[in-house]
């Protein structure tokens, strides 16, 4: 298992450039989702999705984009940076949660994000 | 919504000695409260967690204490390591399922040889 893989580990973007973070699990995990990590701030949730097909928004929405349209990834685009997205992106999976029971969340290694 | 505190911002003890973490929520209806560690480059990974219905949980050399009357949980870490530094995160669930988190700012916790 390669577990929760993300791409590109680093990225440059300028003003009003568009892209799209990568994630990828091979856990066949229903439950998925985005946070971003700042300093001082802990990770904040940006959008998750329970299965295929099914996405919400989280804390922190704005200026992201996501779908997901197969089990194993669920992309992050960014419409138009700004320098205010400047930050670490870590995806993350698990088995969804039923009857009260909580299943272990994968975070995959990153993608570092400079906006300028 | 949910607001989680996290203290102290920075953690330096001998090895051997132990480390103690503590987090507040503001959410009485947060049920479940998992503990991360962050190594230098890498993503969060669970080292344990607790139930709102759970005052304590042990693992090893690691230790969580809950009190949700004070809404207030703890991460204990006895005989500490090297490998014990690391970024150190509390989490609070804010939905049912206990899927999605607000975390705490972190704690940089040094263990010194």
């Amino acid at each position: 298992n390669a577990g929760v893989t993300q791409t590109p580990k680093f990225q440059v973007l300028k003003t009003g450039q568009s892209m799209t973070l990568q994630c990828a699990q091979d856990m066949n995990h229903e439950y998925m989702s985005w946070y971003r990590q700042d300093p001082g701030m802990g990770l904040r949730l940006i959008h998750y999705s329970v299965g295929a097909g099914i996405t919400d928004q989280g804390e922190v929405p704005n200026g992201y984009n996501v779908s997901r349209s197969t089990t194993e990834d669920f992309p992050l685009r960014l419409l138009s940076a700004a320098p205010s997205q400047t930050s670490v992106y870590f995806c993350a999976s698990s088995y969804q949660a039923s009857g009260g029971f909580q299943y272990e969340q994968y975070f995959g290694p990153g993608t570092r994000l400079t906006v300028t | 919504g949910e607001n989680v505190e996290q203290h102290p911002s920075t953690l330096s003890v001998q090895e051997g000695d132990s480390a103690v973490i503590k987090c507040t929520y503001s959410d009485s209806a947060s049920n479940y409260f998992p503990w991360y560690k962050q190594e230098l480059g890498k993503g969060p990974q669970l080292i344990i967690d607790i139930r709102s219905n759970v005052g304590e949980k042990k693992d090893q050399r690691i230790a969580v204490t809950l009190n949700k009357t004070a809404k207030h949980f703890s991460l204990h870490i006895t005989e500490t390591q090297p490998e014990d530094s690391a970024v150190y995160f509390c989490a609070a669930s804010i939905d049912n399922y206990g899927q999605n988190f607000v975390f705490g700012p972190g704690t940089r916790l040094s263990v010194l040889p």
